[in-house]
């Protein structure tokens, strides 16, 4: 069966730091992966994703994401983080079956100490 | 284009009570889902459509009917509301075409039960 995992339920870093955030997923064939982000009370929104192709995927907001097959994982990445960040992220495979089901992980909750 | 839209944003019942939160997207998305977000659980599928008289279950059916009768719209309903279904209710639409399997979110339904 799919599924994802974010082993990271919270993480907190300095601003300015830098970031990482894992995903790993359980997919038989080649997975569509997605990095959202949701702010305090709001709706989610698309980071990036990975189709094919390139396996290091660039993102709004300065964020990228590096898939790897062989480790079936899609961390997701920050250079410099900023204060605006903190914020909950969901790494997400697209489900089988062209259904347009989203699988979703449990999410990590970024803290951003100034 | 306004996108997903949700309504209510916040409801309140009790226990026993039944009611509708309401989706629609103007985008011409054929496929709609419908997600619940828990803490420390993701967001779960409770229900999808891809496409206007075609509805099919996710992870977490029970307790939630749905109907499509235009592509423009998918309602979900809460036939005898429980404690359980407090949670946050979101949205989603894609195109399901190619490639395009990038979802787009509602705000959100923030639901009580007492």
């Amino acid at each position: 069966a799919q599924s994802v995992t974010q082993p990271d339920i919270h993480i907190t870093v300095s601003e300015g730091a830098s970031l990482e955030l894992r995903c790993n997923y359980s997919y038989g064939a080649t997975p569509y992966l997605f990095w959202y982000v949701q702010s305090p009370g709001q709706g989610l929104q698309l980071l990036l994703k990975y189709f094919s192709g390139d396996t290091l995927v660039q993102g709004i907001k300065g964020f990228e994401a590096e898939f790897k097959r062989s480790q079936s994982s899609f961390n997701l990445r920050k250079p410099s983080v900023h204060w605006s960040d903190a914020a909950e992220y969901f790494c997400a495979v697209y489900g089988s079956g062209n259904t347009g089901k989203l699988i979703f992980g449990q999410g990590t909750t970024l803290q951003v100490k100034p | 284009n306004a996108g997903v839209t949700q309504t209510p944003k916040f409801q309140v019942l009790k226990t026993g009570q039944s009611m509708t939160l309401q989706c629609a997207q103007d985008m011409n998305h054929e496929y709609m889902s419908w997600y619940r977000q828990d803490p420390g659980m993701g967001l779960r599928l409770i229900h999808y459509s891809v496409g206007a008289g075609i509805t099919d279950q996710g992870e977490v059916p029970n307790g939630y009917n749905v109907s499509r009768s235009t592509t423009e719209d998918f309602p979900l309903r809460l036939l005898s509301a429980a404690p359980s279904q407090t949670s946050v209710y979101f949205c989603a639409s894609s195109t399901g075409q190619g490639k395009s399997y990038e979802q787009y979110f509602g705000p959100g339904t923030r639901l009580t039960v007492t």
